[in-house]
This record gives structure tokens, sequence and C-alpha cells, in this order.
């Protein structure tokens, strides 16, 4: 059974960053996509990016191009997701999740989820 | 990007009831790439349905996708207690993927 496991949450000042990690367990990290997905309090959800870790090449939202960074440790199975420049907009759950059958990141449906990392951005 | 509407933005019914939720493309889902998820407060996303039609691994037959094109519905045959939650649509036919703004299925 995979199991994606997120850090804790985090409590950051407008203008600093965040980097958020999600361990993968019970299945084959390195070759399925593993995206980033926000939600904004009582609000929908938001893809903001994905990578392949074999291949290391994350694909961004153009949203968040600039400003967000998604990387994978292969020898640990985990994602991380880094966001910079945080404003108040930015506080949200901040959810991996693994893409199944797909080819590029953010090309498939998330069939296992991390249980979710609240950030939240006041100053 | 394609945009996702949903419809109703909340469906008020009962245990045992059916419940038929609406997802519209602003273009056509490529390959009908169309996906389900259940949500309940303070949870994770749940998978119900991808492919329009195909139910994720361990998701009750009670829970049906159907739908091509631009036009997509989630029928729920008889809603259990569980069942009562908000709903998201998600294409994932062409990037970005993109999410429906849900639907909130309430007890009447």
């Amino acid at each position: 059974q995979v199991q994606l496991v997120q850090s804790g949450a985090e409590v950051k000042k407008p203008g600093s960053s965040v980097k958020v990690s999600c361990k993968a367990s019970g299945g084959t990290f390195s070759s399925y996509a593993i995206s980033w997905v926000r939600q904004a309090p009582g609000q929908g959800l938001e893809w903001m990016g994905g990578i392949i870790p074999i291949f290391g090449t994350a694909n961004y939202a153009q949203k968040f191009q600039g400003r967000v960074t998604i990387t994978a440790d292969e020898s640990t199975s985990t994602a991380y997701m880094e966001l910079s420049s945080l404003r108040s907009e930015d506080t949200a759950v901040y959810y991996c999740a693994r893409e199944g059958a797909s080819g590029y990141p953010g090309g498939g449906y998330f069939d296992y989820w991390g249980q979710g990392t609240l950030v939240t951005v006041s100053s | 990007e394609i945009v996702l509407t949903q419809s109703p933005g909340t469906l008020s019914l009962s245990p045992g009831e059916r419940a038929t939720l609406s997802c519209r493309a602003s273009q056509s889902v490529s390959s009908s790439y169309l996906a389900w998820y259940q949500q309940k407060p303070g949870q994770a996303p749940r998978l119900l349905i991808y492919g329009a039609s195909s139910r994720a691994t361990g998701i009750p037959d009670r829970f049906s996708g159907s739908g091509s094109g631009t036009d997509f519905t989630l029928t729920i045959s008889r809603l259990e207690p569980e069942d009562f939650a908000v709903y998201y649509c998600q294409q994932y036919g062409s990037s970005p993927p993109t999410f429906g703004p849900g639907t909130k299925v309430d007890i009447k």
C-alpha cells in the first residue's frame, strides 16, 4: 500500500520561503510522477507542479513559475516543494499526490495523497 | 487552460436517494481524461473515478461515472451516510491539470 507522509505545519512571515517534504513508502517511487496541489481555506484544489523522480525535471503551473521549486531525492523516496516570496494568499494546505499512469507531471489523475501540510503566512 | 464548472453547487439529499453531479469543461477533454474525487472535512481528497468511468481500487459500485467531450456526470446510486462530502472533478487531458470548484452533497 502506497503511503505519502508529509512534514508538519509551518508558520512563515511574508517574503520568506517554505519547504515541505513528502516521503513515500510501499511503492515504486522513482517512476511515478509526484505533484503538489494546494487548497486555500474553504476553497478548491489547485495544481502547482510535479516531478517524475527518475527523470528529475519538474513541470510547473504558469501561475507559480519562478516561485516554486519541486525536487525529489530517490535515495530517500522523498519529494520536496519549496515556495518563495510568500504572501498571505499562500496560506493553504499543501498536498503531495502520486499520479497514476502519467507520462509527465500533471498528466495523470491523483491516486494517492499525503495528509496535507498547513502553511500559514502571517506577519 | 481548461476551466471546469460543476453543478449544482450544493445538493441536499437524504440517505438512500440518488445523487447526480455534473461537470462541464470549457473545451473537450482529451481521451476522457476526467477524474472525480471525494473530500471530507480535514481530509485529503480520495480518488473515486478516473478515465471518466473507471472506478478506483476499493470504491463501491454505487459510484459511477459517465460522459465524454465536455460533459461528465458522477452518479451515486443510493447515498450512504458516509457519502455526504464535497466532490471535485479534475481533467488531466491537457496541461495544466485543473479542478472544478466542487459540489457539496449534504444531508437534507
